[in-house]
């Protein structure tokens, strides 16, 4: 079966920096996404690591090992903004298709 | 700005209805999809499109169907609909490529009584 897992919970005070994992198992892999979803809101996308190693992008980056079949999303500077639910994705097809598996989500509350 | 608008933020709708959720996007993107969210389960894959008329089965199209007639309008269609299709429903656009990021609507969290 498809599968990602990544922690239902995760607690950070302002200004600090938090890692959020997230192990696969696929039977296709071609490239990992991040989204971000605020309470009530749309989910919308951060990033997307097709090949190894880190992406960085202002205070967020992403990270990606295909031998390990593990990522993560790397948040610095914390701020209260920052608490919203994340999710990473796995396409898992190949060619022009985006298709998207979703983890369960991770959510995240950034406290004073 | 990619605006991807869903029909209905709140809808409450009886056991055994048909009902109809629409979905319009403003950047003539190529796929549309339709998930569903649960708490716990994350964002499920009902159905995508990626050309006009075209459509495919995502992982839990059972009790749902889709229309695509036009390149901006992706629908979702509960044939009966049933106390376990309450949930928040998704739609997404995105441009044609693996690569391409996918742009959320709102959201329409549907009630079945």
């Amino acid at each position: 079966g498809q599968s990602l897992e990544q922690p239902s919970e995760v607690t950070a005070v302002e200004g600090a920096i938090v890692q959020i994992n997230c192990t696969y198992q696929t039977s296709g892999f071609y490239g990992l996404s991040w989204y971000q979803q605020h309470d009530g809101g749309a989910p919308t996308f951060l990033s997307y690591n097709a090949l190894d190693g880190l992406e960085e992008t202002g205070r967020f980056s992403s990270f990606l090992s295909r031998s390990d079949s593990y990522g993560y999303l790397l948040l610095q500077e914390l701020q209260m903004k920052d608490s919203a639910s994340y999710f990473c994705a796995v396409r898992d097809k190949g060619g022009a298709t985006n298709k998207l598996i979703f983890g369960t989500g991770t959510l995240l509350a950034v406290q004073p | 700005d990619v605006k991807v608008t869903q029909s209905s933020r709140y809808l409450v709708k009886r056991t055994g209805e048909k009902v109809f959720l629409e979905c319009v996007q403003d950047m003539d993107h190529e796929n549309m999809f339709w998930y569903r969210q649960d708490p716990g389960l994350g964002l499920r894959l009902i159905y995508f499109s990626y050309d006009v008329k075209m459509k495919e089965k995502g992982d839990i199209p059972e009790g749902y169907s889709v229309s695509r007639e036009k390149k901006e309008r992706f629908s979702l269609i509960l044939e009966s609909a049933s106390t376990n299709q309450t949930s928040m429903y998704l739609c997404a656009s995105s441009l044609r490529g693996g690569n391409q990021p996918q742009h959320f609507g709102d959201g329409t969290r549907l009630s079945i009584l």
